[in-house]
């Protein structure tokens, strides 16, 4: 079992739904990261969590630290959101990164 | 800033052969990454430096793996021999400290035939 697990493993929307991608992990963390990788396979820090909800514009970052779960939101979700978005925990003590396996994300227009 | 500078892009080699992979930090980020992306096994952590110190490896494959951080402002790594499990986009990311995020470069995409 993967320390890091997220789900779904693909989704695809319309334009202008809400979408929520999950993420589970199963080791005690400093932090939580989100991750995004646009077809190009160029890759974009999201957000940083040790605690609560973070917000950037139409992107929304929670996490639940002793239910060790963490969710990304998109309000209003457009095609260029089109990407896999990756979650990755640093354990205490360390600056290694654990990731998930990521979530393919399709908007459709 | 020109960002986390990787070099090369791509890089197509046979096996045997040695490769180096480059990558450029932004000026001021102490801590260093290099991560290896497989459809396989996803992103992994190979070795980070913090100020120019190795301070965990665990992830280099074997010994045909090296990193160096000679300075604040070059990392390479070194894979020889190289074999065509090898093959595999390589990342080097950088950051001010465990506070802030990472900023990654654009990769490396190394195909060993």
């Amino acid at each position: 079992k993967n320390e890091v697990e997220q789900s779904p493993q693909n989704l695809t929307a319309q334009e202008g739904e809400f979408i929520t991608i999950n993420c589970s992990y199963s080791v005690g963390i400093s932090a939580l990261h989100w991750l995004q990788q646009h077809p190009g396979g160029g890759i974009v820090s999201l957000f940083m969590l040790s605690s609560g909800k973070k917000k950037h514009g139409r992107l929304i970052a929670t996490i639940n630290i002793q239910e060790k779960h963490s969710s990304l939101h998109i309000t209003a979700s457009h095609p260029r959101d089109s990407a896999v978005y990756i979650c990755a925990v640093r354990q205490g003590g360390s600056e290694k990164l654990v990731f998930g396996k990521g979530t393919k994300l399709t908007v459709n227009p | 800033d020109a960002g986390v500078i990787q070099s090369p892009r791509h890089e197509v080699t046979e096996m045997g052969q040695e490769v180096t992979l480059r990558c450029k930090p932004i000026s001021g980020h102490d801590y260093l990454f290099w991560y290896r992306q497989t459809m396989m096994r996803g992103l992994e952590l190979l070795i980070y430096f913090n100020n120019n110190v190795p301070i965990d490896d665990s992830g280099m494959p074997e010994d045909r793996f090296s990193a160096k951080m000679p300075n604040a402002s070059f990392s390479t790594l070194k894979i020889q021999p190289s074999e065509p499990r090898d093959s595999a986009v390589y990342f080097c990311a950088s950051s001010r400290n465990s506070r802030v995020g990472y900023t990654f470069g654009s990769g490396t995409r190394l195909t060993v035939v």
